[in-house]
């Protein structure tokens, strides 16, 4: 089956902490996204990946770094830097060229709690 | 400076009748608009987008209705079902790159 996997799918920390989430995609697209989702709020954009060894900053995206070594794999470190990091964090795809109708495949989410 | 809102946050709608979540944006650069669906500790799954050289597009129960000179849209959902029950995000492509922007969401209640 095609799609998004992250994990894990909950995770807890303690503060000053670093943590890695995973995000892996089969569908063969180019472009990988992470965003965050907080209580009551919209989606909101941390970093962007469109090729591979290439990505770009998001809207918040302080406090947290990113890879883009292979196609398939776009991992988000939420650093000790970043102050408020308890949120729903959300991993997307999109394929890009001419025909691009920009629709994000999303993945099933991973819940991080700062203790 | 949100670009895409959702100014209503919540609707409740009585099982059966029209479900009615809107949309506004101020770009008027975008020209692609998506809606999705998303259940709690979910991702959001697609479900319905219109292209902004149309005014409308169907799908089952489904109905997005664009209006560009308002830079407004809407998706319409008849009849509404609890299983319709979640948070619906608009989002907008303006196609000259690979980026949505998403508005806050609107979360329906369909009640039985």
């Amino acid at each position: 089956d095609g799609g998004i996997t992250q994990s894990p799918k909950y995770l807890f920390r303690k503060e000053g902490q670093n943590v890695t989430l995973s995000c892996e995609q089969n569908l063969n697209h180019d472009a990988m996204y992470w965003y965050r989702q907080d209580p009551g709020q919209g989606l909101r954009l941390i970093y962007y990946s469109q090729i591979v060894n290439d990505f770009q900053k998001g809207d918040i995206a302080e406090g947290y770094s990113v890879s883009r070594e292979k196609k398939e794999s776009f991992p988000l470190t939420v650093t000790s830097a970043q102050k408020n990091p308890t949120a729903f964090y959300l991993c997307a795809s999109m394929t890009v060229g001419p025909v691009n109708t920009g629709e994000l495949f999303f993945g099933e989410g991973s819940r991080l709690t700062v203790l | 400076d949100q670009q895409v809102k959702q100014n209503s946050p919540s609707l409740s709608v009585q099982e059966g009748r029209i479900s009615i979540l809107n949309c506004d944006y101020t770009n008027s650069m975008f020209d692609y608009f998506l809606w999705y669906k998303k259940y709690p500790a979910e991702g959001p799954t697609f479900l319905i987008s219109i292209s902004s050289i149309k005014d409308k597009n169907e799908d089952g129960r489904f109905t997005v209705f664009l209006n560009k000179s308002a830079k407004h849209l809407s998706l319409h959902i008849v009849p509404s079902q609890p299983g319709d029950s979640a948070v619906y995000f608009c989002a907008a492509n303006n196609n000259a790159g690979n980026m949505l922007t998403f508005g806050g969401g609107t979360r329906l209640m369909v009640k039985p």
